[in-house]
């Protein structure tokens, strides 16, 4: 079966560094997406990886291990506006997503 | 270029009616997906279809729900003889392939009463 687990809820601080952890074990992986989520709205894209290794972009980081079924989001200089769910997905064979829960992110001042 | 539409953005239906939820797709993609997401859950895989074919449908309930991509049109999610527990978001996604990132619409929030 499908399984995506990443930590429910984080806090961090304007200015910090957070990095959110996915694991996941999934049959016919074709790689490993990141969204954001506000309260209410629809997932924006943030990343996808398919290879092993860190992909950059801006203030945002995401890494891959497909060995280990593991990935992470890093942020960096983290803002209030940053405040949202972060949603890891594996992209499986057929191009469904499955995604983990969601990781409810609060930022403070 | 417009992104993913979806409407209603909000439904209501008393328990028993029926609700149907279009998404369109962007611009040129041809391949469209629907997940629903219950509050403060995740987002579940519902159905995969292009154009005229259910790709995959794994995801759906096997009653009461139905989804069409017709040849012209918006692709429709039909859920017959609703029920309190089918209030959630369901969101509709769309690719221009079978691989890479899906574009989310904004969903459709379904309350039923």
């Amino acid at each position: 079966g499908q399984n995506i687990d990443q930590p429910t809820e984080m806090t961090a601080t304007e200015g910090a560094i957070v990095q959110i952890n996915c694991t996941y074990q999934t049959s016919g992986f074709n790689g490993l997406f990141w969204y954001q989520q506000h309260a209410g709205e629809a997932p924006t894209f943030l990343s996808y990886n398919v290879l092993d290794g860190l992909e950059e972009k801006g203030r945002f980081s995401s890494f891959l291990s497909r060995s280990k079924g593991y990935s992470y989001l890093l942020l960096k200089e983290l803002q209030m506006k940053d405040s949202a769910s972060y949603l890891c997905a594996s992209n499986n064979a057929g191009n469904m997503l499955t995604f983990g829960g969601g990781t409810r992110l609060m930022v403070k001042p | 270029n417009a992104g993913v539409m979806q409407n209603p953005r909000h439904l209501v239906r008393r328990r028993g009616q029926e609700a149907r939820l279009r998404c369109s797709p962007m611009k040129g993609h041809s391949h469209v997906y629907w997940y629903r997401q219950l509050p403060e859950e995740g987002l579940k895989f519902m159905v995969y279809l292009q154009k005229e074919n259910i790709i995959d449908e794994s995801g759906m309930p096997k009653e009461r729900f139905s989804a069409e991509f017709p040849k012209e049109g918006p692709s429709i999610l039909r859920i017959q003889q609703v029920v309190r527990g089918d209030s959630a978001a369901y969101f509709c996604a769309s690719s221009p392939g079978g691989v890479g990132e899906q574009y989310f619409g904004p969903g459709t929030r379904l309350t039923v009463t």
